[in-house]
C-alpha cells in the first residue's frame, strides 16, 4: 500500500530558507499536496503538483518533484515566524475514493 | 464561498458511548471524506461518501459508519468508543468526478474518550 515518510522536525531562522522533504511509495500518484497545519487547527491547503510536472512555484514555495526517485520536496524561501507549523505531504490514491495517504508531518520551527 | 464547517469542535466521552460527529461540505462540493488524526500522526482515511453513498473506506472497523445527506453534508458516527478513538476527526470536501486538485478540510473535532 502507499506510505508517505516525511523528517520529524526541522529548524530554521527566520530569513532563511526551509526545505521539507518528503519520500513517496505510490509511482502511480498523479497529485501531491502539501498541507499545513497550526496548533489546534485543520489542515490548509498550500499548494500541489500533478505528476508530469518537475517543478511548480507559488510566490515563497517551491514544489520540487523527482518522479524516479519518488521524492518531493517543499521549499519557503524568507521563512517567517508564521510558517511555523506542521507540514504535512500527501499522496493520491489512483484507485478507490482517491483518498489520501499522509505523510507523520513534519514541525518546522522559525526562530527569530 | 462557504469552507467547510465541523460541529462540535470539542467533545468529551465516555468509553463505550456512541458519538456523531457532523460537517457540512463547501458550496459546490459533492463529496465528502473523513480522516482520523491521533496525536503526532497524520491524517488516516476512515471512508468518503459521493452521492450519498459509501465509494471508498479505509482500515476502520464497521463501528465507524457515516451518511451523507441530499444536501451533501455528512455524519460520522463512532459506536463503543475505545480510548484509542480518542483524536481530531477531520471532514474533507471536493468536488467528485472532476479534475478538481485539491480537498477542503475543515478545523476538526477534537473527541476524547475517557
Amino acid at each position: 500500500g502507499e506510505d508517505v515518510e516525511q523528517s520529524l522536525f526541522l529548524s530554521v531562522r527566520e530569513g532563511d530558507s526551509s526545505v521539507i522533504n518528503c519520500t513517496y511509495t505510490d509511482s502511480s500518484s498523479t497529485y501531491l499536496y502539501w498541507y499545513k497545519q497550526e496548533p489546534g487547527a485543520g489542515l490548509q491547503l498550500l499548494t500541489y503538483i500533478f505528476s508530469n510536472m518537475d517543478m511548480k512555484q507559488d510566490q515563497r514555495l517551491t514544489v520540487l518533484l523527482n518522479k524516479k526517485d519518488k521524492h518531493l520536496s517543499l521549499r519557503i524561501a524568507d521563512t517567517q515566524t508564521g510558517d511555523s507549523a506542521i507540514y504535512f505531504c500527501a499522496e493520491r490514491s489512483q484507485t478507490g475514493a482517491n483518498n489520501l495517504f499522509f505523510g507523520t508531518g513534519t514541525r518546522l520551527t522559525v526562530i527569530p | 464561498e462557504t469552507g467547510v464547517t465541523q460541529s462540535p469542535t470539542h467533545l468529551i466521552k465516555t468509553r463505550g458511548q456512541q458519538v456523531t460527529l457532523r460537517c457540512s461540505s463547501q458550496s459546490g462540493h459533492n463529496t465528502v471524506s473523513w480522516y482520523q488524526q491521533a496525536l503526532g500522526q497524520g491524517p488516516q482515511f476512515i471512508f468518503q461518501y459521493y452521492r450519498e453513498e459509501e465509494n471508498g473506506r479505509g482500515n476502520f472497523p464497521p463501528r465507524f459508519s457515516g451518511l451523507q445527506f441530499p444536501n451533501y453534508s455528512s455524519e460520522l458516527n463512532v459506536n463503543a468508543l475505545e480510548l484509542d478513538d480518542s483524536a481530531l476527526y477531520l471532514c474533507a470536501s471536493w468536488r467528485g468526478g472532476s479534475a478538481n486538485y485539491g480537498y477542503t478540510f475543515g478545523s476538526g473535532t477534537r473527541l476524547t474518550v475517557v
